[in-house]
């Protein structure tokens, strides 16, 4: 089974500072990770994602994320948040090593970015 | 950039009546999905679809649903009989599935509201 979990529902930052989602996964095998984000009213962006190779993962608009296996973690930052950043993060598993292709989305981060 | 692509955004319907939401993959995919979002809710499996048969999906998706590619480039999502419950946000995904490529792209949503 997998599964994943994001430790904050809502973050506040104000513009200009730096940003970090917390996600927690569990995976029985390998885990392949991602983060989607979710403007207002739009569909699914992929953000970045992790699939074995670099533990340093360089995505979109300046975010990256970090999986460390001994922590079970892969938090999302950014140096520098900007107003265009507010939206919904959704941190997501896949194990393809079990053949479930399906992703298991976590519940979601609404980050507010404050002038 | 291909993109996935769904009709209607948006959709009003009465109970009980049946509702085809659709769905254009990108056209080099072989997988294709279904999740669904109520309100205030994570992203949730509906179904996964490869090679003309469904591959795998959740308790979610019952006998009121089902799936198709009826001409090779749509991907349809049926609800029988609808509930108030089905009201929610319908999104499509489509993955290559070849290699490493693991990333599902998701279409921009239908948001349903079963009244």
């Amino acid at each position: 089974a997998q599964s994943v979990t994001q430790l904050d529902s809502h973050v506040s930052v104000s513009e200009g500072t730096p940003v970090l989602l917390r996600c927690n996964y569990s995976s029985s095998y390998s885990p392949s990770l991602f983060w989607y984000v979710q403007h207002p009213n739009k569909g699914l962006q992929l953000l970045l994602k992790y699939t074995s190779a670099a533990t340093l993962v360089k995505g979109i608009n300046g975010f990256e994320a970090e999986f460390k296996k001994s922590e079970t973690s892969f938090h999302l930052t950014k140096p520098s948040a900007h107003m265009s950043d507010a939206a919904e993060y959704f941190c997501v598993v896949s194990s393809m090593d079990t053949g479930r292709r399906a992703l298991t989305f976590g519940s979601g981060t609404r980050l507010q970015v404050q002038p | 950039e291909p993109e996935v692509t769904q009709t209607p955004s948006h959709q009003v319907t009465q109970m009980g009546q049946e509702v085809i939401l659709r769905c254009v993959p990108i056209s080099n995919h072989l997988y294709f999905y279904w999740y669904r979002q109520i309100l205030g809710q994570k992203v949730e499996f509906l179904v996964s679809f490869y090679n003309n048969e469904i591959s795998e999906k959740s308790e979610i998706f019952d006998d009121q649903f089902s799936v198709e590619r009826p001409d090779g480039s749509n991907f349809t999502l049926k609800i029988r009989s609808t509930k108030l419950e089905d009201s929610a946000m319908y999104f499509c995904a489509s993955w290559l599935g070849l290699g490493i490529e693991e990333t599902q792209y998701f279409g921009p949503g239908t948001r349903l509201l079963v009244l």
